[in-house]
């Protein structure tokens, strides 16, 4: 257990429609980051979230897709008008302040169809 | 720009056997830490064993250590003793002041019986 749940897992939906994912780290970490990952490729990096304020997004994320972490707890990934470029496995992780280590959770693989 | 190479699609190892994994990578940095990540099919990304740049000795987590050549921009693992349990694919990724981690397209492990 790496001590990070992400909801829902598994999410299909029509092109155009907005998603909404959640990820929760076990406890209060500093750090929290979300990566993409498609068929055959390791993870992409998205952005990343110190406390609650969001410190770095990659240009991979276009102006459809944004993040919140409102109390430096949990986290939320939102896709609007989904595109069927979208489908992926979206994953989080949460920092370890020693080693600069990262523990992933789950996922939550998107199909849009 | 850090790019993350492993030039190994696929490797295949025989139970109980060693097996090496190659990573090479590319930064400008002076202070960067490395990683190997295991992601066993349809289950989520596990860290796997960590090397700190400015550390000359090479790690070892069990059954698992790593061949830094830095000079060469080189980070194997070496899994040894290799257990069914170890098929996954495994990625390699680097950190440096950014705190993203940049992955390397990833290698398939398959251990036969």
């Amino acid at each position: 257990d790496t001590g990070v749940s992400q909801d829902p897992r598994h999410k299909i939906t029509k092109r155009g429609q907005n998603v909404t994912f959640r990820c929760d780290p076990i406890s209060e970490h500093n750090r929290l980051y979300w990566y993409r990952q498609t068929l055959g490729q390791g993870p992409e990096f998205l952005t990343y979230f110190q406390n609650e304020a969001q410190l770095e997004k990659s240009r991979l994320l276009s102006d459809r897709f944004s993040a919140e972490r409102p109390k430096g707890s949990f986290s939320t990934l939102e896709i609007q008008r989904t595109e069927q470029g979208d489908s992926a496995m979206y994953l989080c992780a949460r920092g370890q302040d020693t080693y600069n280590e990262q523990f992933f959770g789950p996922g939550t693989r998107l199909t849009v169809l | 720009a850090q790019t993350v190479t492993q030039s190994q699609p696929e490797m295949s190892v025989q139970e109980a056997e060693t097996v090496t994994l190659s990573c090479t990578y590319d930064t400008s940095e002076s202070d960067y830490y490395l990683f190997w990540y295991k992601q066993p099919p349809s289950r989520q990304m596990i860290l796997v064993i960590r090397q700190e740049a400015y550390k000359q000795q090479n790690a070892t987590e069990n059954r698992f250590s790593v061949n830094f050549q830095k000079a060469a921009k080189s980070f194997s693992l070496k899994i040894s003793d290799s257990q069914l349990g170890d098929a996954a694919m495994y990625f390699c990724a680097q950190m440096g002041g950014s705190e993203k981690l940049v992955f390397g397209k990833g290698t398939k492990l398959t251990v036969n019986p």
